[in-house]
């Protein structure tokens, strides 16, 4: 089945250092989502990207769908301590033919920020 | 406007006992999903429903497992004859549709066998 591998599942980083954390899927996905999940909560949703080669920012956060539909990544700028949290993609595939769909998420990465 | 909620948001029982978790979506939401999401790891899917139709149990681990949404609406996932291994924080979420929206997700379900 469907497979959404993330690196790297950890991250620390110094206050004002950029982060990146990348999204690769075994198929070729329909979209992909971002989610953000602050440590004892629920996944938030940040973004979604549909067309190959998408771009799109959000303030400090930049988010890219890769030509092939294969991967995504999420790049923060300047990270702040408000940031921390794990940061999941949701790669969605949809069939014509069974008109169903589903998104599979991948393992996270975890931000952690030192002031 | 109301989130997702579910309820319980604890529940220890003991191995061999049925569970009933329960999900109330965000009103005129056609799309209402189940997960399972292990410490560290990412939401792992379960099922899903459009209105009351389930779309797709794939994900369902073995036949102890069942969902239903029999209005539409509120959702039950229950456990029969829980196991250790069934302990886990279980999410539900809901969206307007399955394609191309954003999922909002309840606060979970912590799931304790004993």
């Amino acid at each position: 089945g469907q497979q959404v591998m993330q690196i790297p599942q950890y991250q620390h980083v110094q206050e004002g250092e950029d982060f990146t954390t990348y999204c690769n899927s075994s198929t070729t996905l329909s979209n992909i989502q971002w989610y953000k999940q602050r440590p004892g909560g629920h996944p938030v949703f940040l973004i979604q990207l549909v067309k190959s080669g998408e771009v799109k920012k959000q303030k400090r956060l930049t988010f890219q769908f890769g030509e092939a539909k294969k991967n995504s990544s999420l790049h923060i700028t300047a990270t702040q301590t408000t940031d921390v949290g794990t940061y999941f993609c949701a790669g969605g595939v949809f069939s014509s033919n069974t008109n169903a769909g589903k998104s599979t998420f991948g393992d996270g990465t975890t931000l952690t920020v030192k002031p | 406007g109301a989130g997702v909620s579910q309820s319980p948001r604890y529940k220890v029982t003991k191995r061999g006992q049925d569970v009933a978790l329960r999900c109330d979506p965000i009103s005129g939401h056609v799309s209402l999903y189940w997960y399972r999401q292990a410490l560290g790891q990412g939401p792992e899917f379960l099922t899903y429903f459009n209105y009351e139709a389930q779309q797709d149990k794939s994900g369902l681990p073995n036949d102890r497992f069942s969902a239903e949404r029999p209005e539409g609406s509120i959702s039950t996932l229950t456990i029969q004859r829980t196991e250790q291994r069934d302990s886990a924080m279980y999410r539900c979420a809901s969206s307007l549709w399955d394609r191309y929206n954003e999922q909002f997700f309840g606060p979970g379900t912590r799931l304790t066998v004993l």
